[in-house]
């Protein structure tokens, strides 16, 4: 039974480029959830959807930040422009598709680091 | 705005004893709550949870209390192991019937125990 899935685990982007984070939710679970943790910080909301449709995206950033979970696929959150304050570990969360708040499955992270 | 606080940044209990991790929240519509445990370099891995509808939830060595007039919550080990050293991160939820929800973390606590 393969957990959440997601790669790469380390990213290293030039300031200016663009990052592109994957996940691939476990079996049988439609919710994406993607939170960041800064240095010395808790994890951080930043989006949540389910297949094709972003259902609260309160904690991302209004620029630069994307994110989808497409039909077929892996769910992608994408960075343009990656800036210095960017560098972070990128966690992924899934949960079954449900009409109540169930436990959260977290990948192992994508630590990005910007240059 | 912290709405999920952990006071104690750090922790450190002798093996075989009880180790209590606090956690303080302000968000009153917050009914579910859960605690997980991180490893280094790993994403964080669900341990116990408890809805507001509880005052005490247990699973074998770990213990969550729920005092929600003070808006407080503990998780206590024991006993503890060498192998519970890690960083715990509370982190609660507004439960929408319906529909799954975004979690809300603390900053977390790094327990270690010690021989």
């Amino acid at each position: 039974n393969a957990g959440v899935m997601q790669n790469p685990r380390h990213l290293v982007r030039r300031r200016g480029q663009e990052a592109r984070l994957r996940c691939s939710p476990m079996k049988g679970h439609s919710h994406v959830y993607w939170y960041r943790q800064l240095p010395e910080e808790g994890l951080k909301f930043m989006v949540y959807l389910q297949k094709e449709n972003i259902i609260d995206e309160s904690g991302m950033p209004k620029e630069r930040f994307s994110a989808e979970f497409p039909k077929e696929g892996p769910s992608i959150l994408r960075i343009q422009q990656v800036v210095r304050g960017d560098s972070a570990a990128y966690f992924c969360a899934s949960s079954p598709n449900s009409d109540y708040i169930e436990e959260q499955y977290f990948g192992p992270g994508t630590r990005l680091t910007v240059t | 705005d912290q709405q999920v606080k952990q006071n104690s940044p750090s922790l450190s209990v002798q093996e075989g004893r009880i180790s209590i991790l606090n956690c303080d929240y302000t968000n009153s519509m917050f009914d579910y709550f859960l605690w997980y445990k991180k490893y280094p370099a790993e994403g964080p891995t669900f341990l116990i949870s408890i809805s507001s509808i509880k005052d005490k939830n247990e699973d074998g060595r770990f213990t969550v209390f729920l005092n929600k007039s003070a808006k407080h919550l503990s998780l206590h080990i024991v006993p503890s192991q060498p192998g519970d050293s890690a960083v715990y991160f509370c982190a609660a939820s507004a439960q929408r019937t319906g529909t799954a929800s975004k979690l809300t973390f603390g900053t977390g606590t790094r327990l270690q125990v010690t021989l």
